[in-house]
């Protein structure tokens, strides 16, 4: 059971936005920013957004973040074939003093 | 170029250990914040600790104090994680990630720091 709640799939068709939510709590994501990763089979997994809503070098501005209070969501715009992976949310927790991630979403393009 | 490059697979028997290593590329040991974190089958990640090399501070997620050990050998520019005690339930894909500083890293605290970079994982199978 992940302490971070993410839907377990999703789905979009080429072209379409999609966003996907995290929900959490007042000792994660309440107080400290949210982090997203995209995990494509066999890869590393790779930072997509940091900070909330803040893209790393390199990262489409397709893929966006944002958060309110207690929960976040990572949405994808212009959705392509190549966008399909397990997407992480995480945040530190001030309770259990470490990362947190969200079970993880399966992204799949029809 | 920052660049994380991890050792092997491993096999293990139950009872016994594993080290993991992550050699880090693109800057020195102090310029750098490192997490373990890892993927069991069918599981979502999973955070096992970290260290901050530069401060020689190290965390343990609490489900795996007492069994985990995570070093820097700043000769080598390497991260070790070592998990003692393996059962079956450890076989999983274990990743190194680090958040990269530019310069010296400098906070103290492992919330400062982003997953910017990550290995490709070491795959460790326990079984008898």
């Amino acid at each position: 059971q992940s302490v971070l709640t993410q839907p377990p799939s999703a789905s979009g068709t080429p072209g379409q936005r999609v966003t996907i939510s995290c929900s959490g709590g007042s000792s994660n994501v309440g107080i400290f920013s949210v982090n997203w990763f995209q995990h494509l089979p066999g890869a590393a997994p790779k930072l997509l957004i940091h900070s909330n809503h803040q893209r790393p070098s390199g990262v489409p501005d397709r893929f966006s973040g944002s958060k309110s209070v207690t929960s976040a969501s990572l949405a994808i715009s212009g959705l392509q074939s190549e966008d399909e992976a397990y997407y992480y949310c995480a945040a530190w927790d001030d309770s259990v003093n470490g990362w947190v991630f969200g079970g993880g979403t399966k992204l799949t393009v029809l | 170029q920052v660049q994380l490059v991890q050792s092997g697979s491993e096999v293990k028997k139950p009872g016994s250990s594993v080290k993991v290593s992550c050699k880090a590329s693109g800057g020195t040991l102090s310029s750098f914040a490192f997490s373990w974190v890892r993927r069991a089958p069918g599981q979502g990640l999973e955070w096992m600790g970290g260290i901050i090399p530069v401060f020689d501070i190290v965390k343990y997620a609490q489900r795996f104090q007492g069994r985990v050990t995570i070093t820097a050998d700043e000769s080598t520019g390497t991260a070790n994680m070592e998990l003692s005690s393996l059962t079956s339930e450890d076989t999983a894909l274990y990743y190194c990630a680090a958040a990269h500083c530019g310069g010296q890293c400098y906070s103290r605290y492992f919330y400062n720091y982003n997953l910017d970079v990550w290995g490709k994982g070491t795959t460790v199978t326990v079984s008898s």
